[in-house]
């Protein structure tokens, strides 16, 4: 299975605070992704990394992608309650038919507290 | 922008009766993906269809169904339903690159079956 793995399942950090989270994938990937989930709600997009790139920005977060480690990780500066929800990577697929279809993680739980 | 709009937003059915959903994608997007999230299986994808056809298949079995008409609008269908298709249905929209790029989710549809 390529599906991405993210940690921890569960984060749970004070307003203010930096959050944290990883993802690994086991192949070849053209790009990885990080989406954001509300509570039984659709899926957000925030952020795409390219797999030759290593770090992008936008706005208070922060991605890196290590692909000889097959890593990835999404860093959100100054938490705010507003942030609380599901976050999961998404790959695809450099190999293959990967027409629309995406391996999800199975997501880290982010509590910010006020 | 209208975004992705999925209906109906919940549903419950009986086990052995079917259901049909349906999504319309953002204006312009020619692809539409289909995923299946429970808690015990994570995001998982069911099919990918682009100008009407259909491109990409998940691990489904053939109970799960989907179609594309010509205004890109999609409709997926489960047959004969079983307690394990409760879950939450998700569309996503993109321009259909080769490469998957950025997906554009609708609330979804969740489905409840006794």
């Amino acid at each position: 299975s390529q599906q991405g793995e993210e940690d921890p399942q569960a984060l749970s950090i004070q307003e203010g605070e930096n959050a944290t989270m990883n993802c690994s994938y086991k192949t070849s990937i053209n790009n990885l992704q990080w989406y954001r989930q509300n509570s039984g709600r659709g899926l957000v997009h925030l952020i795409l990394i390219r797999s030759n790139e290593r770090e992008k920005h936008s706005g208070r977060l922060r991605v890196t992608l290590d692909t000889s480690k097959k890593s990835s990780s999404l860093l959100i500066t100054a938490s705010r309650a507003a942030d609380t929800a599901s976050y999961f990577c998404a790959t695809d697929a450099s190999r293959g038919s990967t027409l629309g279809r995406l391996y999800f993680g199975r997501g880290t739980q982010l509590t910010v507290w006020p | 922008k209208a975004g992705v709009t999925q209906t109906p937003r919940y549903l419950i059915k009986t086990r052995g009766q079917q259901v049909t959903l349906s999504c319309s994608p953002i204006s312009g997007h020619r692809s539409v993906s289909w995923y299946q999230q429970t808690p015990g299986q994570g995001l998982q994808f069911l099919f990918e269809y682009f100008s009407e056809t259909q491109r990409n298949k998940g691990n489904f079995p053939g109970r799960f169904s989907g179609r594309q008409f010509s205004n890109s609008r999609s409709e997926m269908n489960v047959s004969t339903l079983e307690l394990g298709d409760s879950a939450l249905y998700l569309c996503a929209s993109s321009t259909g690159d080769r490469n998957t790029g950025e997906l554009f989710f609708g609330e979804g549809s969740r489905l409840t079956v006794l």
